[in-house]
């Protein structure tokens, strides 16, 4: 049981927008900044949002972070049949890094 | 740029010590401007933070977890590493090395942790 809340899946067709939520509570979001991975199958997990809405250099506009109480949100535009990959929220929470369970986004 | 890469056995035996080492290349682990940490991912499942360290041997560890882990560094190898005693199967897992900028906001207490760069992992297997 993680201590940040994911959907399991998510899909959407190519070209589409997607929303992916993580939700928490004041120890954890509610109080402190998310981060944002993609893992493609098989790979390490890699940055993709940083301090709740900073994306690192190269990571495209397509990509998107948002947070709102103790509830964050990924937003993926113009999806590609690439952006096909588990998805993972996480921030600190008291004493520790905390992840969600991990979004597996379909691209139809 | 900056590489990390893990390294070390692949099966442990139960109630052994798994140790496993991650080399910094492209860049000094004594910059001082990051964290080092280590993190598991059991086979299918997601994301566990295990710890880490700092250039000085500062470490802050999970505390799900503080009880059988050690993470140490060697400045002059440029190198990380972990050590986890007792394991069971429920340790099998891949273990990623990762650069962690972490840091504490304007207001004293909102802490921001991201893991920007990541070693491509390593399976470690518990098992007799």
């Amino acid at each position: 049981q993680s201590v940040l809340t994911q959907p399991p899946s998510v899909s959407a067709a190519p070209g589409q927008k997607v929303t992916i939520s993580c939700s928490g509570s004041s120890s954890n979001i509610g109080n402190n900044y998310v981060s944002w991975y993609q893992q493609l199958p098989g790979t390490a997990p890699k940055l993709l949002i940083y301090d709740n809405n900073k994306r690192p250099s190269g990571i495209p506009d397509r990509f998107s972070g948002s947070k709102s109480g103790t509830s964050a949100t990924l937003g993926i535009t113009g999806l590609q049949t690439g952006d096909e990959a588990d998805y993972y929220c996480g921030t600190w929470d008291s004493s520790r890094v905390v992840f969600g369970g991990g979004t597996k986004l379909t691209v139809l | 740029q900056v590489q990390l890469q893990e390294s070390g056995p692949g099966l442990v035996k139960p109630s052994q010590t798994l140790s496993l080492t991650c080399t910094v290349s492209g860049g000094s682990i004594s910059s001082g401007d990051y964290y080092w940490s280590w993190i598991r991912q059991p086979p299918g499942k997601g994301l566990e933070w295990i710890g880490y360290i700092y250039y000085s041997g500062s470490t802050y560890y999970n505390p799900s977890l503080k009880s059988r882990v050690t993470i140490s560094v060697d400045t002059s190898k440029n190198q990380f590493s972990l050590k986890l005693s007792s394991v069971t199967a429920a340790d099998t897992a891949v273990y990623y090395c990762a650069r962690d900028q972490n840091y504490y906001d304007s207001s004293g207490y909102r802490r921001s942790d991201a893991f920007d760069i990541w070693g491509q992992g390593t399976m470690v297997t518990v098992s007799s």
